[in-house]
């Protein structure tokens, strides 16, 4: 059974940093593309990144572009995303998916900017 | 970037009876004779759940009342008899190419 765990969400002052961590189970890690997806509250979903096998390919929706950064550990099953220079609009539920498609998702760990 | 919109933003239907979403893309999702477009549910509190992927396959376990068509820039998600459980919101998203993108999502509701 897949399994993701976010973790690392949390309250935030606007321009402060978050590093979001995404532990993943139950399939092939190494051979997954993996992605973040967030939800604000009470919206729709918004794509920000994702990332190949290995790690040598990584793309990134435009308002994540020079702020945020997705990486991977392929030795301990995990994702991350650095996120810095944070925004009020970046307050969302941020959501780890496995899969080129987002075929399953983790609960979501949520991230709050506020002052 | 691939613009994806649904209509409608809500339905509500009797119980058993048939219920429609469209998905309209911005460009054709076709390629090698495949549709890059897969359906979400989500239900209240919960993550998305993947419900369909190249436009008309279900996932394993998906209940055989929901089904996917179309091809190229339109397509159709239908519930063909609606049961309590399938109240939630469904997504539309295209893995065409990046940015992934989501339609705005449509809320189905019991009438």
């Amino acid at each position: 059974e897949v399994q993701l765990v976010e973790s690392g969400g949390g309250l935030v002052q606007p321009g402060g940093s978050l590093r979001l961590s995404c532990e993943a189970s139950g399939f092939t890690f190494s051979s997954s593309w993996m992605n973040w997806v967030r939800q604000a509250p009470g919206k729709g979903l918004e794509w920000v990144a994702n990332i190949n096998y290995d790690g040598s390919e990584k793309k990134y929706v435009d308002s994540a572009k020079g702020r945020f950064t997705i990486s991977r550990d392929n030795a301990k099953n995990l994702i991350y995303l650095q996120m810095n220079g944070l925004r009020v609009e970046d307050t969302a539920l941020y959501y780890c998916a496995q899969g080129f498609g987002c075929d399953d998702w983790g609960q979501g760990t949520l991230v709050t900017v506020s002052s | 970037d691939i613009v994806m919109t649904q209509s409608p933003d809500s339905l509500a239907v009797s119980l058993g009876e048939r219920a429609t979403i469209n998905c309209k893309s911005s460009q054709s999702l076709l390629s090698n004779s495949k549709n890059y477009l897969a359906w979400f549910q989500q239900k209240a509190g919960q993550p998305p759940k993947m419900i369909i992927y190249w436009a008309s396959t279900r996932k394993p376990g998906v209940p055989d009342r929901f089904s996917g068509s179309g091809s190229g820039t339109d397509f159709t998600l239908t519930i063909s008899s609606l049961q309590a459980e399938d109240v939630a919101v469904y997504y539309c998203q295209q893995y065409y190419g990046t940015p992934l993108t989501f339609g705005g999502g449509t809320k189905v509701g019991i009438k």
